[in-house]
């Protein structure tokens, strides 16, 4: 089954502290992953996607298949990195499932 | 391109009235999505379309609940009766249906209370 775990529902940091969050993924095929997020009360964006193996805003994000993840970094947060992020797995032709979401707050 | 359109931003209404909530895809866009965001459950797809068929409605929760995309740029998700367990954030998703895929665009969200 595919499926995109992100097990923290809240994460906090202190601002210009390394940010990690974690997401893994089970998908029997090769995997195709994106990264999304949602500032308060807003669309969600698409923040980045591993095959164009990008730096958006700071972050960055590798593809590890051994370990079937694919972690969001940032080494100096930010207080506007405050948001929801969101990881999502392409499932279909045209279709992703998105992980539960991860609560981000940096702390001033 | 003004992106994936919703209407309306905000919608409060009571308990049993009937609900519409609209999309706009981007222009070409084949694929449309609807979701449901909420805190305890987080972000759920509701029914998605291609080629303004819809191809998986399983996310649906019950028969008050309904979908139609008439034609390719124009989409409503309807609730009949609402109830106060429905109050959620909607979004609409749209997508290319061919070609490289950069995922999805989300529309701004209907914020829906049901009193």
């Amino acid at each position: 089954a595919q499926r995109v775990t992100q097990p923290e529902k809240l994460l906090s940091v202190f601002k210009g502290a390394p940010v990690e969050l974690k997401c893994n993924y089970s998908y029997s095929g090769s995997p195709e992953l994106f990264w999304y997020v949602q500032y308060s009360r807003q669309r969600l964006q698409l923040l980045l996607r591993h095959i164009s193996r990008e730096s958006i805003k700071g972050f960055t994000a590798d593809l590890n298949k051994g370990e079937t993840s694919f972690h969001l970094k940032k080494p100096f947060a930010q207080e506007e990195d405050s948001a929801m992020y969101y990881c999502a797995l392409r499932r279909s032709a045209r279709q992703l499932t998105f992980g539960s979401g991860t609560q981000l707050t940096v702390l001033p | 391109d003004a992106g994936v359109i919703q209407s309306p931003r905000h919608e409060v209404t009571e308990m049993g009235q009937e609900v519409t909530l609209r999309c706009k895809p981007i222009s070409g866009h084949n694929s449309l999505f609807w979701y449901r965001q909420t805190m305890m459950r987080g972000l759920e797809l509701l029914i998605y379309f291609n080629n303004n068929v819809p191809i998986d409605d399983s996310g649906m929760p019950e028969d008050r609940f309904s979908a139609k995309m008439p034609n390719a740029s124009f989409s409503t998700l309807k609730i009949q009766p609402s109830e106060p367990r429905d109050s959620a954030v909607y979004f609409c998703a749209s997508s290319l249906a061919s070609g490289v895929f950069y995922g999805y665009t989300f529309g701004s969200g209907t914020r829906l209370t049901v009193v």
